[in-house]
């Protein structure tokens, strides 16, 4: 139980392109999702948390007009980078956890590669 | 942002050695977690330890959390090649409610 997809699971672009990224909770039911991005040998930079039916909230530095994320449903969460640029280029990698704010576990997805050329 | 630091970096070691990664973090924490990552892929949880917990075994996986040093070994023992990957650390903070802050991560390679 517990598992989350990601499509694509690589894609590249063109730069001045927007690109979408679905997170879906396929076994549960997620309150909250969050996003990450991996640049290469490097650890796993927490970019914006998502509540179903709610606005973003997003770490410092990141843009939200650029990282648009979506989470309409309880099973779905979406990230466009938006006019993606080759510094964009990166491993997103999103999570789903459920359950009351008291912790609960993260389940993370399989990641998506971009590559924007 | 990071919370922080995992050492070494990079680790090689032969097969049925043992691999030892420590992390080190800076504010207090509810929970401290151990994952591991395979070359461009996602992250497959390991080992959840508590902050009123001090060591936790799980298979061939032992971890320890020193809240007074504020950090956490995890100890492979008899490592073998398919245990070749990135190993972090994240922690969920006392009022952060479920949010993992990660570790820069150590890269073990075990060689057969």
């Amino acid at each position: 139980g517990a598992v989350v997809s990601q499509h694509p699971s690589w894609v590249i672009c063109k730069s001045g392109t927007s690109v979408k990224i679905e997170c879906r909770s396929l076994d549960f039911q997620a309150t909250t999702m969050f996003w990450y991005r991996q640049f290469p040998k490097q650890s796993l930079m927490l970019m914006a948390t998502s509540n179903e039916g709610s606005k973003a909230t997003y770490e410092q530095g990141v843009e939200k007009d650029k990282f648009l994320i979506n989470h309409a449903s309880l099973t779905l969460s979406t990230l466009t980078v938006t006019s993606a640029h080759p510094e964009d280029s990166s491993f997103y990698i999103c999570s789903a956890s459920y359950g009351s704010w008291s912790y609960n576990e993260q389940f993370f997805g399989p990641g998506t590669r971009l590559t924007v050329l | 942002s990071q919370q922080g630091e995992e050492d070494p970096q990079a680790l090689s070691i032969q097969e049925g050695e043992n691999a030892t990664m420590n992390c080190s973090y800076k504010t207090s924490i509810n929970n401290l977690q151990w994952y591991r990552q395979n070359s461009g892929r996602g992250l497959v949880h390991l080992i959840l330890i508590r902050s009123n917990e001090r060591e936790k075994h799980s298979g061939r996986l032992r971890v320890t959390l020193d809240t007074s040093k504020k950090s956490s070994s995890l100890l492979i023992t008899a490592s073998r090649a398919a245990d070749t990957a990135s190993y972090f650390c994240a922690t969920v903070g006392g009022n952060a409610g479920n949010m993992l802050t990660f570790g820069g991560g150590t890269r073990l390679m075990v060689k057969p």
